[in-house]
């Protein structure tokens, strides 16, 4: 069925260094793969997106990485802020029913 | 322009009662999702709506849930009888793609519903 795992549930880093999250998909027909920060009482706001015609796209300190082959793709932080504190969310585009399917979300700690 | 809104932002109710929840998506946007959001969870999927047309129900958790939208802007989504475990952040999201989420979707700030 439809399903996203995202890992790690809670990850806490020093400021400066660097943070990944995974996530794993089950449709393999899946081709939009956006990545979601919400800060505490916050909307969800979206920081990345990537779709499947590519394997790597970058912005600033944030990178996503996705492996078709093995359905999974992943959000790279570098020398991460305090103010990218924050839960973060996976989500992958299911063709059947046209919607997204969420990850758990992590929960990042930078601390300073 | 405007983001999309939610209204009302917070909703107390005791159990038992209805409840209406309202979303007015980002003009223009053909695409409109509703999700459930509880404690410390992740965001739930309810519905779909493309256009005024609802494409998926799957994810509604009983027939105590419904929702509509008129034309291609505001929707509401029903909380019939509600129960203690309804309580939770409900997040509408607005998209312009006539593809479903391929495109950025465009969240409100949603409502918080505490059922008593």
């Amino acid at each position: 069925g439809e399903n996203v795992e995202q890992h790690p549930s809670t990850l806490s880093v020093q400021e400066g260094d660097s943070a990944v999250i995974k996530c794993t998909y089950s449709d393999s027909a899946s081709n939009y793969f956006p990545w979601y920060k919400q800060e505490l009482g916050k909307r969800p706001q979206l920081i990345i997106d990537i779709r499947s015609n590519v394997g790597e796209k970058k912005d600033q300190r944030i990178a996503v990485t996705l492996n078709k082959t093995a359905k999974h793709f992943s959000l790279h932080i570098t020398e991460t802020q305090p103010e990218d504190s924050a839960v973060y969310f996976c989500a992958a585009f299911y063709n059947q029913g046209g919607k997204l399917i969420f990850g758990q979300g992590t929960e990042l700690s930078v601390k300073p | 322009g405007a983001g999309v809104s939610q209204s009302p932002s917070n909703k107390v109710t005791e159990k038992g009662k209805d409840v209406e929840l309202r979303c007015d998506p980002i003009s223009g946007h053909t695409a409109l999702y509703w999700y459930r959001q509880r404690l410390g969870q992740g965001l739930e999927f309810l519905i779909y709506f493309q256009g005024n047309s609802a494409p998926d129900k799957s994810g509604l958790p009983s027939d105590r849930f419904s929702a509509e939208r008129t034309g291609e802007s505001v929707s509401t989504l029903t909380i019939q009888r509600t129960q203690q475990e309804d309580s939770a952040v409900y997040l509408c999201a607005s998209s312009p793609a006539s593809s479903g989420g391929q495109e950025t979707q465009y969240f409100g700030p949603g409502t918080r519903l505490l059922v008593l």
